[in-house]
């Protein structure tokens, strides 16, 4: 069964500082994607980026970038230069069968805090 | 363009009734999806449509919750004999019919609160 794990319940960083959110999966699947979601106090789920199995370079979205790495399954999330803005629940998630629409599993997330 | 809509954006009831939550997807999206958040945790998966078809009904967690799409568009999803446990934010999400990068786009949520 697939599955995500986030392992860190919070965290705190420095306005302008780098920040890595980590998260690993378990598949049996060969086609998968990996997704990333910002959620905001309001409560929206906000799509940051996504990375495919079978894609052999990190997926980049301005300041998100995704460290693919497949033999270890993990899909960290690292966000460079981070702002105030910021501060926010973070998700990982998995689609398996990544070829056609499915169900998204999601990680219990990461709430990250941005320290002025 | 506008975003995926849900209504209402909060509802209290009591123990035992019934509710119904609606989903308006954006335009065009022909899959639509129904997560359950609780506090503190990430969206669970509820139910899967494709047009008017459920095509992944895996995530309901008893035959109380039930969800309809009777014309490929708006969905709504309807929880009978509502028990505490059912309190949490219910998220809909719409996306194109495909994989890959095309993410799913989620509306603003319900917040049901059973008591």
């Amino acid at each position: 069964a697939q599955k995500i794990t986030q392992t860190q319940p919070g965290m705190f960083v420095q306005e302008k500082e780098a920040v890595t959110l980590d998260c690993t999966y378990d598949t049996s699947d060969q086609s998968y994607g990996l997704f990333w979601y910002k959620q905001p106090s309001s409560g929206e789920m906000i799509f940051l980026i996504y990375q495919g199995s079978y894609d052999e370079q990190n997926a980049t979205e301005g300041r998100y970038s995704l460290n693919f790495q497949k033999a270890r399954k993990s899909a960290n999330l690292v966000i460079s230069a981070s702002q105030l803005g910021d501060s926010a629940m973070y998700f990982c998630a998995m689609r398996e069968r990544d070829s056609s629409a499915s169900k998204i599993i999601f990680g219990s997330g990461t709430r990250l805090s941005i320290r002025p | 363009g506008a975003g995926v809509s849900q209504t209402p954006s909060n509802k209290v009831t009591e123990k035992g009734k019934y509710v119904e939550l609606r989903c308006d997807p954006i335009s065009g999206h022909t899959a639509l999806y129904w997560y359950r958040q609780s506090l503190g945790q990430g969206p669970e998966f509820l139910i899967y449509f494709q047009g008017t078809g459920a095509a992944d009904d895996s995530g309901l967690p008893n035959d109380r919750f039930f969800a309809v799409r009777p014309e490929g568009s708006v969905s709504t999803l309807k929880i009978q004999r509502t028990e505490r446990g059912d309190s949490a934010v219910y998220l809909c999400a719409s996306s194109v019919l495909g994989g890959g990068a095309y993410e799913q786009y989620f509306g603003p949520g319900t917040r049901l609160t059973v008591t």
